[in-house]
């Protein structure tokens, strides 16, 4: 499956951080989520090809990549205590998309 | 831009009886698709069943069945049987197929969920 790391993450404000996924085999399109405390969550960007081709209401504090084998990285600079929440990667094939564990970001 | 409503913030049921989630959302586009996503106090999200608007028949997956009124805009899901491993939040999203930079998989446009709690 669709695998996130790390688990569990705190950092204090004005901080940077990188989150890692790693897509379900054979997916090639990542795309990333962040959900705040009982809200659904809100698409940030997607990657396809190594290139960001669709982008969410979200500032340039939060960009990306994706390597040759697919997996991705989620960077965010300049932590806010706003930025605490869940970040969900998903893969996708055929229009569904799977959703990794997520990484629990807290900004202190 | 898309917008889903789920306008029931929680709902209980008794075990083994039968349950209605609503959702509503709003869009002009006519080639869609349409989900119940699941996601437990484990948080891992989980797709229960999906549905393409230009479907009439409504889907079907085991106990979760929906009802997709595309006039209406409307996409319900109804749990049957319900079993205490139903408990959990439930999201409705929307997908419109995107061709942005030749991939076809779009952005999934949440609704607030619904908290769903299963009483023995």
């Amino acid at each position: 499956g669709v695998t996130q790391s790390p688990t569990h993450l705190i950092k204090t404000r004005g901080q940077q951080v990188t989150l890692r996924c790693s897509p379900k085999s054979g997916h090639d399109t990542v795309s990333w989520y962040q959900q705040a405390l009982g809200q659904g969550p809100q698409f940030i960007f997607q990657y396809y090809e190594e290139e960001e081709r669709q982008r969410g209401n979200f500032p340039d504090r939060f960009s990306g990549h994706q390597f040759p084998n697919y997996s991705s990285e989620l960077n965010v600079n300049a932590l806010l205590l706003g930025d605490s929440a869940l970040y969900l990667c998903a893969s996708s094939v055929l229009g569904e998309q799977f959703f990794g564990p997520g990484t629990r970001l807290t900004v202190l | 831009a898309q917008t889903v409503t789920q306008s029931q913030p929680e709902m209980s049921v008794q075990e083994a009886e039968t349950v209605t989630l609503s959702c509503t959302y709003d869009t002009s586009e006519n080639n869609y698709y349409l989900f119940w996503y699941k996601q437990p106090p484990s948080r891992q999200m989980i797709l229960v069943i999906r549905q393409e608007a230009y479907k009439q028949q409504n889907a079907t997956e085991n106990r979760f069945s929906v009802n997709f009124q595309k006039a209406a805009k409307s996409f319900s899901l109804k749990i049957s049987d319900s079993q205490l491993g139903d408990t959990a939040m439930y999201f409705c999203a929307f997908m419109k197929p995107s061709n942005a930079g030749g991939t076809s998989y779009g952005k999934l446009t949440f609704g607030q969920g619904t908290i769903l709690t299963v009483h023995p």
